[in-house]
């Protein structure tokens, strides 16, 4: 199946600092990325919808200026959490799409990140 | 208000057996329907998938059934492997085009036992 890179795989900040995760389709253009979040022993959250070239569509209840989506090209999106808090702590997951028959939405392979 | 259900969290199976997960919708407008297979740490793995307009799909150990009209489908594993041992979720797809979009359920914890 098609690979999806996500980067880095776990990352530890300090309180109120921002954090960059990146997600790269390695062997296909993808024109939809998602991000999703999964607490523990939850289900996958979806956080936001991003194609390429334009703004995110994000989920109710999601801050947009808190979790910035970028989708600038049709191999890389990146998600950056600003101004972390301990409550942002969490695992993220990124999948991408290359078209709507493209079912599958391969995922990567996700990125805990930890607020201190 | 949740879309798309799984009940069990948890399913316990001896190995060689059949493993069954459920799993439950709301939404009549889902189009298709996925199974992944997740590890601790670790992004979900596609398994298997069926189409709305399909009642079964069979991939070697994997079965999924779907039953429209009770708006519940079902993923069979037979024989059953201690590697299947993993959280297992169900997604159905929303909407059409490039703006399709995947609703998860809360996951079933498979354990199959030696």
């Amino acid at each position: 199946g098609a690979v999806v890179s996500q980067h880095p795989s776990w990352v530890i900040c300090k309180s109120g600092t921002s954090v960059k995760i990146e997600c790269r389709s390695l062997d296909f253009q993808a024109t939809t990325m998602f991000w999703y979040r999964q607490f523990p022993k939850q289900s996958l959250m979806l956080m936001a919808t991003s194609n390429e070239g334009s703004k995110a569509t994000y989920e109710q209840g999601v801050e947009k200026d808190k979790f910035l989506i970028n989708h600038a090209s049709l191999t890389l999106s990146t998600l950056t959490v600003t101004s972390a808090h301990p409550e942002d702590s969490s695992f993220y997951i990124c999948s991408a799409s290359g078209s709507a028959e493209n079912t599958e939405a391969f995922f990567g392979q996700g990125t805990r990140l930890t607020v201190v | 208000d949740q879309q798309v259900k799984q009940n069990s969290p948890s399913l316990s199976v001896q190995e060689g057996r059949i493993s069954i997960l459920n799993c439950d919708y709301t939404n009549s407008m889902f189009d298709y329907f996925l199974w992944y297979k997740k590890y601790p740490a670790e992004g979900p793995t596609f398994l298997i998938s069926i189409s709305s307009i399909k009642d079964k799909n069979e991939d070697g150990r994997f079965t999924v059934f779907l039953n429209k009209s009770a708006k519940h489908l079902s993923l069979h594993i037979v024989p059953s492997q201690p590697g299947d041992s993993a959280v297992y979720f169900c997604a159905a797809r929303e909407g059409m085009d490039s703006s399709y979009k995947l609703i998860f359920g809360s996951g079933t914890r498979l354990l199959v036992r030696p």
